[in-house]
């Protein structure tokens, strides 16, 4: 099945400060979706983006979809954008299965 | 519009017991997926149901059931629980295809 890894796997920054987050995957892709898990367990939508670019506030992503990499910008960092943040991928013939990353756990410090 | 919604949230069991989660899909979509998520991993896909029948699985035995049913919402069902099925299950409902995928709260299960 296709892999999908993570970079970094923890990441510390002080508020205000930018940071990338990466996810590379082994295969072509049609469904790629950027999440955040926040401390109770649940996955935040941040992105729906198998190409392209999108920005949403302080948040962007950009996926390459012919060199099989996203990344997730985070600009101004703040305290509540700690968490795990999840790099999920969805090929056709597989309905809409998702295979997820090992996550990158950002943690935002005053 | 309504999101995905879970029950129960927490459940503790003892090994060998069985379980049934529960999950709403959201008001438009018509499949739902479940996975497992252990403590410190990504979600791990169990199956997907489409029309009231599984339309996928993954590499999980077939101790671990489900159900559609008519209003798109879902049941995961697990046999002889075992220690190793402690974890944090998640709901995701979708339109059939390749489209965005919404996540319900989850279901901590503890088995003891």
């Amino acid at each position: 099945g296709i892999q999908v890894e993570q970079s970094p796997p923890d990441l510390i920054l002080q508020e205000g400060a930018n940071s990338t987050l990466r996810c590379n995957f082994s295969d072509s892709v049609n469904n790629l979706q950027w999440f955040h898990q926040n401390p109770w367990g649940q996955l935040i939508n941040l992105f729906y983006i198998p190409s392209g670019t999108k920005q949403n506030g302080r948040l962007s992503a950009t996926t390459v979809a012919t060199e099989r990499y996203s990344l997730l910008y985070i600009s101004s960092s703040q305290t509540t954008d700690s968490g795990v943040y999840f790099c999920a991928v969805g090929r056709l013939g597989g309905g809409n299965k998702l295979t997820f990353g090992t996550g990158t756990q950002l943690k935002v410090e005053l | 519009e309504t999101g995905v919604t879970q029950s129960p949230t927490h459940l503790i069991k003892t090994r060998g017991q069985q379980v049934t989660l529960r999950c709403s899909s959201q008001s438009g979509h018509n499949t739902v997926s479940w996975y497992q998520q252990a403590l410190g991993q990504g979600p791990q896909f169990i199956f997907q149901y489409y029309r009231e029948e599984e339309n996928g699985r993954g590499n999980f035995p077939p101790r671990f059931s489900g159900l559609q049913f008519p209003n798109y919402s879902s049941e995961l069902n697990v046999n002889a629980l075992e220690l190793d099925d402690s974890a944090l299950y998640l709901c995701a409902s979708s339109q059939q295809g390749i489209t965005e995928a919404f996540f319900g709260q989850g279901t901590r299960l503890t088995v003891v």
